[in-house]
């Protein structure tokens, strides 16, 4: 079945280092990747997100990258903050449904 | 974006009881909504799809006797957990669709079971 797989589990970075948040999806028809934020007992908010024409996007600080080919994409945040500490999570929408599979998650603490 | 609200927040029940949650777009008619559950420190699991006027597709270990859904109006959907028992206890979100691809969450609601 459909499957994303999320790395890492965690991940610790210095407040403005630069943090990577990789995904890998099993469905190649997918074609919509949203990246949800979620702080603590919230609602996930969408923080970006990439369709499979376009390889790269960027908003400020964040930026998402999609390789097709290899079925992967990632998030990008540069300059971090404290209040970037979160959850964040990945997904895929395959076409011609309106499902989202999940990622598992990473859990990013940003250290002052 | 979309503003979804849910009700209540949070919730405590007793075992045998049923529980509803209710999930609304507050500034657009949803044709389909989600909803999802989430465990202390995992992921959204999808559980069901709620088209309004019809019947919800659950996903695969879902028992729809159990999670009754229902979409009435296009702002309105709601999720009856029946004879709820201790191991439903977890957090329901619910998501709108927008635009075809963009999903709204709401702020989910914290169920309980004792």
């Amino acid at each position: 079945g459909e499957n994303v797989e999320q790395h890492p589990s965690t991940l610790s970075v210095q407040e403005g280092d630069s943090a990577v948040i990789k995904c890998t999806y099993s469905d190649s028809a997918s074609n919509y990747f949203p990246w949800y934020k979620q702080e603590l007992g919230k609602r996930p908010q969408l923080i970006i997100d990439i369709r499979s024409n376009v390889g790269e996007k960027k908003d400020q600080r964040i930026a998402v990258t999609l390789n097709k080919t290899a079925k992967h994409f990632s998030l990008h945040i540069t300059e971090t903050q404290p209040e970037d500490s979160a959850v964040y999570f990945c997904a895929a929408r395959t076409s011609g449904t309106y499902k989202y599979i999940f990622g598992t998650g990473t859990r990013l603490k940003v250290l002052a | 974006g979309a503003v979804v609200s849910q009700h209540p927040s949070w919730v405590i029940c007793k075992s045998g009881t049923s529980v509803k949650i209710e999930c609304r777009s507050l500034d657009f008619q949803a044709t389909t909504m989600f909803w999802y559950r989430q465990f202390p420190k995992q992921s959204l699991m999808l559980m069901a799809t709620s088209n309004e006027g019809s019947k919800a597709t659950y996903e695969q270990g879902v028992e729809k006797d159990k999670f009754l859904i229902n979409h009435a109006s296009l702002t309105l959907s709601t999720l009856t957990v029946t004879s709820a028992h201790p191991e439903d206890s977890s957090f329901y979100i619910c998501s709108v669709l927008k635009g075809g691809d963009e999903q709204f969450f709401g702020p989910g609601t914290r169920l309980t079971v004792l």
